[in-house]
């Protein structure tokens, strides 16, 4: 089993819509969730991160956090066709400050 | 505010070639990263470094080399590459401070190896 599990996508979408990107993880050892953002052919950039299980919001940004089920989803609301890219799920240990990444989901918002 | 500087941003090598890839940052930061992305695959780490003068494997280190003469320099090199080593590699660097600290990345080294 991967330590990481990332829908696949890609997922179309119209302008507006609220939309729901996914990850599960199977190493309980992981402590900060986070969410990267990456448009094409340019280098991840942090969208959001966090410690706790729960909720946490920016702006049209959610992210969720279920420790139990081992399970982070993004949320966008009213989406716009500049969130057009790849989404990127990733943990850490704390140890070196190190990452473990989903392999993205690509998502196209159209006009 | 550079942040993350890779050089080159791509090349293109024949089997069997050696290259160095560069990362500088600008930003003070004593932990610095390389990974390489394929498709499929999402991000995976090569090497880091917790610090000047220090390195450590990651979770693909096989084929590769590193360097951190520099705090503000984290180099890649390939000794002898090979066309499993195509790919897009990604340089990241991140504060030291209490807690986790976000990771920024460079824009990344598009590099075939014919």
């Amino acid at each position: 089993q991967k330590e990481v599990e990332q829908d696949p996508g890609p997922l179309s979408v119209p302008e507006g819509a609220i939309v729901s990107l996914n990850c599960t993880y199977s190493n309980s050892a992981f402590q900060y969730f986070m969410w990267y953002r990456q448009y094409s052919r340019k280098g991840p950039e942090l969208l959001m991160y966090t410690y706790s299980s729960g909720n946490k919001e920016d702006g049209r940004f959610t992210a969720q956090v279920d420790k139990s089920s081992k399970y982070i989803s993004l949320f966008i609301r009213d989406s716009q066709p500049s969130d057009s890219a790849t989404y990127l799920c990733a943990w850490g240990t704390g140890g070196g400050n190190k990452l473990t990444f989903g392999t993205g989901t690509q998502l196209k918002v159209e006009l | 505010n550079a942040g993350v500087t890779q050089t080159p941003k791509f090349r293109v090598l024949k089997t069997g070639q050696s290259m160095t890839l560069l990362c500088a940052q600008d930003m003070n930061h004593e932990y610095m990263y390389w990974y390489r992305q394929d498709p499929g695959m999402g991000l995976r780490l090569i090497h880091y470094s917790v610090g000047e003068g220090t390195t450590a494997k990651g979770e693909v280190p096989d084929g590769y080399n590193v360097s951190r003469l520099k705090k503000q320099n984290f180099l890649l090199g390939l000794e002898s590459a090979a066309p499993s080593q195509t790919s897009v590699y990604f340089c990241a660097s991140s504060s030291r401070s209490g807690g986790y600290q976000p990771q920024h990345f460079g824009d990344g080294t598009r590099l075939s190896i014919l």
